[in-house]
């Protein structure tokens, strides 16, 4: 089987950096993904790991550790239209999605 | 291309109808994904389908629910006898293949009622 976790609920303030941490466990592994979510609104793509390391992509950077089964999402410079839920999804065939983190972010 | 469509958006419907979703793909993507997310929560998978294969479905989902894409293009989600259980935001996506990205249609709202 597999499960995920991540952090139900975050808070920021606007032009800091937060860190959303996801650990996965699952029965076989072929590539992780995280989607922003706004309320009301469909996922949408932010970023897709399969290697171990850190990919950057402007305010936004994932981070794979296969072997920990751990992943997070760096989100630098914080701006209020960031505040979504961020999910976590561990997969490639079938994609299985946590429960994702609210991200609040104070002004 | 405009991306992902779903219909309608919204369906209020009784319990003990049926209901059918529509999602109709990015054009060319081969693979279309449903499934089901309520407030608070991920999207849960439903199913998905290679062409007009439909290659896995999950246990979770009782024979009530049925899904077809019969020419490879769109496709229909179908749940007889509806339960007040079902209400949930039903989720379409599409890629053109394993490990791409998937674009996500608007979704269809359900309320049981």
């Amino acid at each position: 089987g597999q499960n995920i976790d991540q952090p139900t609920e975050m808070t920021a303030t606007e032009g800091a950096i937060v860190q959303i941490n996801c650990t996965y466990q699952t029965s076989g592994f072929n590539g992780l993904f995280w989607y922003q979510q706004h309320a009301g609104e469909a996922p949408t793509f932010l970023s897709y790991n399969v290697l171990d390391g850190l990919e950057e992509k402007g305010r936004f950077s994932s981070f794979l550790s296969r072997s920990k089964g751990y992943s997070y999402l760096l989100l630098k410079e914080l701006q209020m239209k960031d505040s979504a839920s961020y999910l976590c999804a561990v997969g490639d065939d079938k994609i299985i999605f946590g429960k994702g983190t609210r991200l609040h972010i104070l002004p | 291309d405009t991306g992902v469509s779903q219909n309608p958006r919204h369906k209020i419907t009784k319990r003990g109808q049926n209901v059918t979703f529509r999602c109709d793909p990015i054009s060319e993507h081969n693979r279309l994904y449903w499934y089901r997310q309520t407030l608070g929560q991920g999207p849960e998978f439903l199913t998905y389908f290679q062409n007009e294969a439909q290659l896995e479905k999950s246990r979770l989902l009782s024979d009530r629910f049925s899904a077809e894409r019969p020419k490879g293009s769109f496709s229909t989600l179908e749940i007889q006898r509806t339960e007040q259980g079902d209400s949930a935001m039903y989720l379409c996506a599409s890629n053109p293949g394993r490990g791409d990205e998937q674009y996500f249609g608007p979704g269809t709202r359900l309320t049981v009622t």
